[in-house]
């Protein structure tokens, strides 16, 4: 059974400061998926990672992957209030039968 | 960009009645459909895949004679909560995929359910 590992699981940080979440996963896969979600609102799609080594970026945010240690990161640069939200990362099971896994999702507070 | 769409946004019913959620593909065809339940600050469980055409695979503990799904078309998925109790009061999220890796996963805009 795959098994998805988010940490940390609350972050708060200041304004301006840099910040790393990590997403670690139990088996082989090089699809992976990070999704915000607001309060009360449905998940907005970040980033598709599908292949070793992907990066991505976009403003203030960074994705990773790497499938050899079974890790994706999602990078937060100086921070501002509006990236405030939960990050959840997701791995798809791999071969034609598509399934996602989360994990328990970040929840991030960037204070002013 | 792949849209899906989620109706309704919320609902509100009384207990022992059942309530229909619909998520359509507004843009692709979706192969395969999710549905997904979320308790108050928790993460998305799945609940069920379906793929057009097909009866649906329900995950473990999940009761498919309470929880109907239906994809009757490449585009149009129901999620029917039947008798339902005030502990089915939930977020319910549906998500679809055209098998197509690259194309990810798209969702829609969840729907609020309140048992009364």
């Amino acid at each position: 059974e795959l098994k998805v590992e988010q940490n940390p699981l609350f972050l708060s940080m200041q304004e301006g400061k840099n910040y790393t979440i990590y997403c670690n996963y139990s088996t082989t896969s090089d699809r992976l998926y990070w999704y915000r979600q607001d309060p009360g609102k449905s998940l907005e799609s970040l980033f598709v990672l599908l292949s070793n080594g992907a990066v991505k970026q976009e403003g203030r945010l960074m994705a990773s992957l790497d499938t050899k240690a079974r890790l994706s990161t999602l990078h937060i640069t100086a921070a501002v209030h509006d990236l405030s939200a939960t990050y959840f990362c997701a791995v798809d099971n791999g071969g034609s039968n598509y399934k996602l896994t989360f994990g328990k999702g970040t929840l991030l507070t960037v204070n002013p | 960009g792949a849209v899906v769409s989620q109706h309704p946004s919320r609902v509100i019913c009384k207990s022992g009645t059942s309530v229909k959620i619909e998520c359509r593909s507004l843009d692709f065809q979706a192969t395969t459909m999710f549905w997904y339940r979320q308790f108050p600050k928790q993460s998305l469980m799945l609940m069920a895949t379906s793929n057009e055409g097909s009866k649906a695979t329900y995950e473990q503990g999940v009761e498919k004679d309470k929880f109907l799904i239906n994809h009757a078309s490449l585009t149009l998925s129901t999620l029917t909560v039947t008798s339902a109790h005030p502990e089915d009061s939930s977020f319910y999220i549906c998500s679809a995929t055209s098998g197509v890796g690259i194309a990810g996963y798209t969702f829609g805009s969840g729907t609020r359910l309140t048992v009364v």
